[in-house]
């Protein structure tokens, strides 16, 4: 079955602080796993994917293969990164391959 | 920059009632999406649509159609409103394309039927 786990509802942490939020997946295939973070009163919107190896305000994360997981990880958080976060897979190849699937989301909480 | 537009962000409807939402997107994507928001369930896929006029079920598409008439438009009908479909939803729209691309999505409607 094609599922996207996130076990924390909840994460908090003080500024400062190094920050991981986990991401396990299944998935027979080979997935584009992304990081989707909705602020605020704001619209969700793409953090980052995997496919880019790029780090974006911060954050990274790793396609582990062997362990089907795809950590979001920052060395220190700030206050401004307080905002629920999605990890979401899909498959490649276009058309009806192209919906993404979600985790139920972790909320993020940087305390000063 | 994609725009993504929902009719509205607000909506209070009664049981029984037909209701659509409208979205709309000014980026000529193939690809729109309806999903609902809920506490604990993270975001859940209704149905989307690749093509004008095509449509494919999601996985809660149960009390639930779909409307795209044209490229820009994706319409989510509820054909007789239940209070179980209280919720957020969100419109997204992506480019077609062999590599997976990333969703845009609009601000939501946060629906109430009472």
């Amino acid at each position: 079955a094609q599922r996207v786990t996130q076990p924390e509802k909840l994460l908090s942490v003080f500024k400062g602080a190094p920050v991981e939020l986990k991401c396990n997946y299944s998935y027979s295939g080979s997935p584009e796993l992304f990081w989707y973070v909705q602020y605020s009163r704001q619209r969700l919107q793409l953090l980052l994917r995997h496919i880019s190896r790029e780090s974006i305000k911060g954050f990274t994360a790793d396609l582990n293969k062997g362990e089907t997981s795809f950590h979001l990880k920052k060395p220190f958080a700030q206050e401004e990164d307080s905002a629920m976060y999605y990890c979401a897979l899909s498959g490649r190849g276009g058309g009806a391959t192209n919906k993404l699937i979600f985790g139920t989301g972790t909320l993020l909480a940087v305390q000063p | 920059d994609v725009k993504v537009t929902q009719s509205s962000r607000y909506l209070v409807k009664r049981t029984g009632e037909k209701v659509f939402l409208e979205c709309v997107q000014d980026m000529d994507h193939e690809n729109m999406f309806w999903y609902r928001q809920d506490p604990g369930l993270g975001l859940r896929l209704i149905y989307f649509s690749y093509d004008v006029k095509m449509k494919e079920k999601g996985d809660i598409p149960e009390g639930y159609s779909v409307s795209r008439e044209k490229k820009e438009r994706f319409s989510l009908i509820l054909e007789s409103a239940s209070t179980n479909q209280t919720s957020m939803y969100l419109c997204a729209s992506s480019p077609s394309g062999v590599l997976n691309n990333e969703q845009f999505f609009g601000p939501g409607t946060r629906l109430t039927v009472l």
